[in-house]
C-alpha cells in the first residue's frame, strides 16, 4: 500500500527556516517524480518543488532560490528545506507522487503538514 | 509560465444536476491535464488524468475533456458526496500550476 507521511511542520519566525521530511512506503521514490504542494489558508493549491526519479529539481517561481528540495533514497524519504519564511508561505504543505509510468499527475498525496509563519 | 483559469469560481447546484467546469490554459498542454476534488480539512483526490482517463475507483458519473488550451470535467448526475472544491492542473511544462478551484455548493 502506497503511503506518504509529512512531519516537521510548525511555528517559525519570519526569516526562520524549517525543513520537512516525507516518508514513503509502498514504493521507492527513485521511481518517479515526488513533489511538493502548498495550500495557503482558506486558499487554493499551489505547486512548490519537484524532484525527478533521475534526482533533477525545480522549483515554483515563488519559492526558488529560499526552498530546496531532495531526498535519502535508503531511507524512502524526501525533504523540503525552507529558509527565508515569510507569513506568505504559511500553508499546509502536502507530499504528493506522481504516478510512476505517468507524465505528471499525482496519484497519491499525504494529508499535509501544517507551517505557520509568525512572530 | 503557464496559468490555469478556471470558470466557474463556484456554482451552486441541486443533487441529480449536471455540472460542468471549465479549465482553460493560457498556452497549450495538449492532454497533460489532471482534474481532483478536495474537501475541507482533506488531501486533493486524483478523479481524472490525461484530460480524459477516469482514475481507478472514480465513479463513472465524473468524465473529462478537452485538448490544448481548452478543458471541461463534467459530473453527470450530481451526487451529495460531490460537493467539495475542484481543481485543474497541467503538467506539459516541468512547472506544474493549478488551477484557483471552483466550489461547488448546495443550492
Amino acid at each position: 500500500e502506497v503511503r506518504l507521511v509529512e512531519s516537521g511542520g510548525g511555528l517559525v519566525q519570519p526569516g526562520g527556516s524549517l525543513k520537512l521530511s516525507c516518508g514513503a512506503s509502498g514504493f521507492s521514490i527513485t521511481t518517479t517524480y515526488m513533489s511538493w504542494v502548498r495550500q495557503a489558508p482558506g486558499k487554493g493549491l499551489e505547486w512548490v518543488s519537484i524532484i525527478y526519479g533521475g534526482g533533477a529539481t525545480y522549483h515554483a517561481g515563488s519559492v526558488k532560490g529560499r526552498f530546496s528540495i531532495s531526498r535519502d533514497t535508503s531511507n524512502n524519504t524526501v525533504f523540503l528545506q525552507m529558509n527565508g519564511l515569510s507569513a506568505d508561505d504559511t500553508a499546509i504543505y502536502f507530499c504528493t507522487r506522481a504516478a510512476p509510468g505517468g507524465l505528471g499527475h499525482f496519484d497519491y498525496w499525504g494529508r499535509g503538514t501544517l507551517v505557520t509563519v509568525s512572530s | 509560465a503557464i496559468r490555469m483559469t478556471q470558470s466557474p469560481s463556484s456554482l451552486s447546484a441541486s443533487i441529480g444536476d449536471r455540472v460542468s467546469i471549465t479549465c482553460r490554459a493560457s498556452q497549450g498542454v495538449s492532454t497533460y491535464l489532471a482534474w481532483y476534488q478536495q474537501k475541507p480539512g482533506k488531501a486533493p483526490k486524483l478523479l481524472i488524468f490525461d484530460a480524459s482517463t477516469l482514475q481507478t475507483g472514480v465513479p463513472s458519473r465524473f468524465s473529462g475533456s478537452g485538448s490544448g488550451t481548452d478543458f471541461t470535467l463534467t459530473i453527470s448526475s450530481l451526487e451529495s458526496e460531490d460537493f467539495a472544491t475542484y481543481y485543474c492542473q497541467q503538467y506539459f511544462t516541468y512547472l506544474w500550476a493549478f488551477g484557483q478551484g471552483t466550489q461547488v455548493q448546495v443550492k
